[in-house]
Formats: structure tokens, C-alpha cells, sequence
């Protein structure tokens, strides 16, 4: 398995307080992502990096802000939780060595996250 | 632009029985096209990509599925369920310098 660490794996906030999701890789892939996943909505895209402080907005970013400071770490915050922000996030990596993203992604456990 | 439709939300069939799950895509560029499968509580694992190479495209654990550009599909089969393979399972389609889409998924449901 790729190595991939997703920390917390689980947490539960209260609305308007600040969240960080952490994503470690071990891997040195160039590629990261975050992801969210919602019963009927598959995963939907949130913030993607493709190189150190090289970042671009997904599908569904607002609300979200992401880092990249090293090629292993990938972070994701909320700046305000909502409750509309409960669900569970998933890292993703990918060794894509082209502009393209079509390589294989490689998923952590993901985080479940409650807003109350 | 790229998108994805997964035509079942849910399927079901008993074991032994052959899978079909559906998938259409639109695509602008010439596409990349993956079923992914997760399995309850877990991540997202590769089941198998089609890159342009050969149109049927072969897979773990027995999956296979066939890209047929006339009809923008690339339906998932396999001959026979096993109990093991109730899951999810997400098309995905690529193209040009965007991100992956995926689908909503097919919940695969199998009946012993």
C-alpha cells in the first residue's frame, strides 16, 4: 500500500471553530489532493497541489484553504467550521510526472469530520 | 470539460451471478477512464484504467470493463459475484490538464 497517513481519523468540532486535516505521504509523489464524500455525491474535489506552495482550487473549495510547505504534507482547513462541512475527507496522491492528472490515484483512510 | 454518469445508484445480485455496472462519459479530449472500488470504511483502491491501449480492459478480481467510444460507456462486468465484492464502485474519467471526475457511485450489493 502507498504510504499514506491521514491524522485525525476522526474528529468531532462545534460550528465556527477552526479545523486542520493533515495528510502525510512517504511516497515523494508530486500530486496531492483532498477530497471530500457525501452519500449521493461521490467524491468531489476540494483543493488540489501539484509541487511545494502549488496549489488550485477543486469543485467545492469555498469555505476550505490548503498548504503545502514539503513535498510529504499536505494540509486542509477550515477556517469556520459549518455543519454543511460534516463529512468524510480523503487524501489522495499521484505520481502523474506529466502536466495531465490521468495517472492512478493512491487514497488514505480518510477523516471522518462531525460539526455540531 | 469532463463529467461522468453512473447509471444505478445501487445494484444487486445474488453470488455466482454476472455484475454489470454502467457508466457514460462526455469527455472534450481523448479520455482516461478508471473504476475505482471501496469497500465499507476503507479508501478508494484502483480496480483497473483505460488509457487507449486496448478497449477491453482487464482487472483485479476478476473485473474487466470495455470502452465502446461510439456509445461514450465504459460499463464494469464481471462473469460471476463473490460475496467480497459488496462495495462501491466510482467512474472516473480524466482528460486533457484537469483533475479526475468522479461519479456518484453504484453501491453493489450481493445476496448469498
Amino acid at each position: 500500500d502507498a504510504g499514506i497517513t491521514q491524522s485525525p481519523r476522526h474528529k468531532v468540532t462545534e460550528t465556527g471553530t477552526p479545523v486542520t486535516l493533515r495528510c502525510h505521504q512517504t511516497e515523494n509523489h508530486r500530486y496531492m489532493y483532498w477530497y471530500r464524500q457525501d452519500p449521493g455525491h461521490g467524491l468531489r474535489l476540494i483543493h488540489y497541489s501539484y509541487g511545494v506552495k502549488d496549489t488550485d482550487k477543486g469543485e467545492v473549495s469555498d469555505g476550505y484553504s490548503v498548504s503545502r510547505s514539503k513535498t510529504e504534507d499536505f494540509l486542509l482547513t477550515l477556517e469556520s467550521a459549518t455543519s454543511s462541512q460534516t463529512s468524510v475527507y480523503f487524501c489522495a496522491i499521484s505520481e502523474s510526472v506529466r502536466t495531465g492528472h490521468n495517472e492512478k490515484l493512491f487514497f488514505g483512510s480518510g477523516t471522518q469530520l462531525s460539526v455540531l | 470539460a469532463q463529467s461522468v454518469t453512473q447509471l444505478d445508484s445501487h445494484v444487486s445480485v445474488s453470488e455466482g451471478t454476472p455484475v454489470l455496472l454502467r457508466c457514460n462519459y462526455s469527455s472534450s479530449y481523448s479520455p482516461s477512464l478508471f473504476w475505482y472500488v471501496q469497500h465499507p470504511n476503507k479508501g478508494l483502491q484502483l480496480l483497473l484504467k483505460y488509457t487507449s491501449a486496448a478497449t477491453l480492459v482487464k482487472g483485479i478480481n476478476g473485473f474487466e470493463a470495455e470502452f465502446k467510444k461510439s456509445e461514450t460507456s465504459f460499463h464494469l462486468t464481471k462473469p460471476s459475484a463473490h460475496m467480497s465484492d459488496a462495495a462501491e464502485y466510482f467512474c472516473v474519467v480524466s482528460g486533457g490538464n484537469t483533475p479526475l471526475v468522479f461519479g456518484k457511485g453504484t453501491r453493489l450489493s450481493v445476496i448469498a
